[in-house]
C-alpha cells in the first residue's frame, strides 16, 4: 500500500531536549516536505527537499533542521525544542516529474507538546 | 507572509443546503489544490485545478479557478453531514523552474447541521 509513515504520532518532550521525528514514503517519490499546522493559521512548510541531499527553506524554518539521505527518508529534527513549536506536524510526499498537477500525500501526523 | 487568503473562516449550514468556500491569491497560481481534514487527521485530496477556467466535480463537490488563475472557489451542492470538516486550499509557489515551496489557506471549517 502506498503511503507516507511518521513515528511518533504523539510525543510529549520538555524544553531542549532534542528530538527527531521521522517520516518515510514507499512511493520513490523525489518530493518531501514537512508542515506544522496551528489553529487559525493553517499549514505551513517548514522545509521541503528535491531529492536526495537536496533540501530547502520553506517558510517557517527556524529552530528545525532536515536531511534527505535516502530517498524514502525525510527526518524531522528540532535540536532543542520550545513551546512554541508544539504543533501537529505533517509529513507529506510528491512525485518530481510532473509537480503540476501532481498532489501531495500526507502521513498521518505526529502530535508534539513540548513543555 | 501567507499569500492565500481563504474564506470564510468557518461556515455553519443546515443539512441540504449548499456552501461556497474561497481562495484567493495576489499571485498568478500554478497549481491549486483543495484538502479535505477532519480535525487533528491527516489531509484528504479533493481536487486539483492548473487551467485558468478549469472547473471539476466529483460527487457533490465542485471547484473553480478563475481565468487569470488567482482565485478558486470550492461549492458544495445539498450538503450532507460528511461534507463536515476543514477545507484547505493550498498552492504551488513560483513558476516551474523554481517550484517546491508549497503555500496553504488558514482553513475553512464547515459544520453541518441537521
Amino acid at each position: 500500500e502506498a503511503q507516507v509513515t511518521q513515528n511518533p504520532r504523539y510525543l510529549i518532550t520538555v524544553t531542549g531536549k532534542k528530538l527527531t521525528v521521522t517520516c518515510s514514503q514507499n512511493m520513490n517519490h523525489e518530493y518531501m516536505s514537512w508542515y506544522r499546522q496551528d489553529p487559525g493559521l493553517g499549514l505551513r512548510q517548514i522545509y521541503y527537499s528535491m531529492n536526495v541531499e537536496v533540501t530547502d527553506k520553506g517558510d517557517v524554518p527556524e529552530g528545525y533542521k532536515v536531511s534527505r539521505k535516502e530517498k524514502r527518508n525525510f527526518p524531522l529534527i528540532l535540536e532543542s525544542p520550545s513551546p512554541n513549536q508544539t504543533s501537529l506536524y505533517f509529513c507529506a510526499s510528491r512525485q518530481k516529474q510532473n509537480p503540476l498537477g501532481e498532489t501531495q500525500y500526507f502521513g498521518p501526523g505526529t502530535r508534539l507538546l513540548v513543555l | 507572509s501567507q499569500e492565500l487568503e481563504q474564506s470564510p473562516q468557518s461556515l455553519i449550514v443546515q443539512e441540504g443546503k449548499n456552501l461556497t468556500i474561497n481562495c484567493t491569491s495576489s499571485k498568478t497560481l500554478y497549481g491549486l489544490y483543495w484538502y479535505k481534514q477532519k480535525y487533528g487527521e491527516g489531509l484528504i485530496f479533493l481536487m486539483m485545478l492548473q487551467k485558468g477556467g478549469e472547473e471539476k466535480s466529483h460527487e457533490k463537490i465542485t471547484a473553480k479557478l478563475d481565468e487569470k488563475k488567482q482565485q478558486s472557489s470550492l461549492h458544495i451542492t445539498a450538503s450532507q453531514p460528511s461534507h463536515a470538516g476543514i477545507y484547505l486550499c493550498g498552492a504551488d509557489i513560483g513558476a516551474t523552474d523554481s517550484w517546491g515551496k508549497f503555500q496553504f489557506g488558514a482553513g475553512t471549517q464547515v459544520v453541518v447541521t441537521p
